[in-house]
């Protein structure tokens, strides 16, 4: 059955540090890949998806992410953090073959320290 | 644009009370789509909408019924309300023309925050 794993539901770090969430998906098929951002009080709003081609994909914000098929993982990373990065992120997948369905993981609430 | 619109944004119910979630989008999005959030998970899809008329369930639909009124519009109803639909309540639209359309990106309201004591 198709999953999605966020690996860390709390991330810490300091302003200006370098982050990154993970995110690990089981899958027999291929997929497409989506990191999704909820700010405080807010609806999600994409960052950033990963439909074919290039492996690294930027996205908003400085956000950038790798598809890593052999490890089944799509990491998203950011150099240097702003506090206003504050909020929950959550990685998704679509199976390939019908993209009838959306799987979302849990979520890693990130929280920036000044 | 005011993008999604979601009404209320709270609401309190008893135990078999029923109410509907409002949902309105002004992008003239062709698809639309009920979610819920709870502590700990990630959304899970109720039901949703490729276009005015139709309908699908998603990953947990019972306990709710949905209306595609318009193109713009889209509501979930909750019959005979219960405390395992607690739950944030989020209503999103995309462009996809078709059920299998959903690497297109969606755009999501604010939420509703449900409690049903």
């Amino acid at each position: 059955a198709q999953s999605v794993t966020q690996l860390d539901s709390q991330v810490p770090v300091f302003e200006e540090a370098p982050v990154e969430l993970r995110c690990n998906y089981s899958s027999s098929v291929s997929v497409y890949l989506f990191w999704y951002v909820q700010y405080p009080n807010q609806g999600l709003q994409l960052l950033l998806k990963y439909l074919s081609g290039s492996t690294l994909v930027k996205g908003i914000n400085g956000f950038e992410a790798e598809f890593n098929k052999s490890q089944t993982s799509f990491h998203l990373r950011k150099p240097s953090v702003h506090i206003s990065d504050t909020a929950e992120y959550f990685c998704a997948v679509i199976l390939y073959s019908s993209a009838s369905k959306i799987i979302f993981g849990s979520g890693t609430r990130l929280s920036i320290r000044p | 644009n005011a993008g999604v619109t979601q009404t209320p944004k709270f609401q309190v119910l008893k135990t078999g009370q029923s109410m509907t979630l409002q949902c309105a989008q002004d992008m003239n999005h062709n698809s639309m789509y009920w979610y819920r959030q709870d502590p700990g998970m990630g959304l899970r899809l109720i039901y949703y909408s490729a276009s005015e008329g139709t309908t699908d369930k998603g990953e947990v639909p019972n306990g709710y019924n949905v209306s595609r009124l318009n193109k713009r519009e889209f509501s979930l109803r909750l019959e005979s309300a219960a405390p395992s639909q607690t739950s944030v309540y989020f209503c999103a639209s995309s462009e996809a023309e078709r059920p299998t359309g959903f690497y297109n990106e969606q755009f999501f309201g604010p939420g509703t925050r449900l409690t049903v004591l």
